[in-house]
């Protein structure tokens, strides 16, 4: 089956650095990925659309600025959170859909960021 | 975008039938219905997918009325490990899924 992968599995980083998460499909190609966002005890939180050679489409609320998203290839989509702040510590998942296929996304593992 | 209504919880016990119901009013002719499984700390796992009728696979069953504004997943005999929130989504997957509050379903021993 479709497998996405996501690095790093988690991170602590200092309040007032960036980070990058990558998210890979590994056995297929990806025209589109998103990206979510999840707090504790709460549902998953579209952040943002990623097309493949495009800009990103972010949702409403979300800063593009402090959010930046890469998607430079049909298997990899890149988040980076400037200038993190304590706040931004939470769970970030990204879904990846196929190139061609039946209509379905499939989901990396997640990344635990803490800022401190 | 079709919003969906679930259960916001559940309680079953080990060997039982669990049935979640998901309401999804203004799903669109091209959307399919999704479920989702997600453990803490984990990114969600797919379970069953399908349009209409009736879907079966290896863990779960997938039930749609005609009118596609509901669909109830079926799981078989749960475990203690089926302890998770089960996610149900409408679309066609090539846009943007919005997640509901998911069904929080709890298996007592």
């Amino acid at each position: 089956g479709a497998v996405v992968s996501q690095h790093p599995s988690w991170v602590i980083c200092k309040s007032g650095t960036s980070v990058k998460i990558e998210c890979r499909s590994l056995d297929f190609q990806a025209t589109t990925m998103f990206w979510y966002r999840q707090f504790p005890k709460q549902s998953l939180m579209l952040m943002a659309t990623s097309n493949e050679g495009s800009k990103a489409t972010y949702e409403q609320g979300v800063e593009k600025d402090k959010f930046l998203i890469n998607h430079a290839s049909l298997t990899l989509s890149t988040l980076t959170v400037t200038s993190a702040h304590p706040e931004d510590s939470s769970f970030y998942i990204c879904s990846a859909r196929e190139l061609a296929g039946a209509y379905e996304q499939y989901f990396g593992p997640g990344t635990r960021l803490t800022v401190t | 975008l079709a919003k969906t209504t679930q259960p916001i919880s559940m309680d079953s016990y080990e060997g039982q039938e669990v049935n979640i119901t998901c309401s999804h009013n203004n799903i669109a002719t091209n959307d399919y219905i999704t479920w989702y499984q997600q453990f803490p700390s984990q990114g969600p796992r797919f379970i069953i997918q399908g349009y209409k009728t009736k879907v079966t696979n290896e863990v779960a069953s997938l039930f749609i009325p005609a009118d596609r504004k509901s669909s109830t997943l079926s799981l078989p005999r749960v475990s203690l490990s089926d302890t998770a929130v089960y996610y149900c989504l409408v679309g066609d997957g090539a846009y943007k899924y919005i997640f509901g509050t998911g069904t929080r379903l709890k298996v007592l021993a």
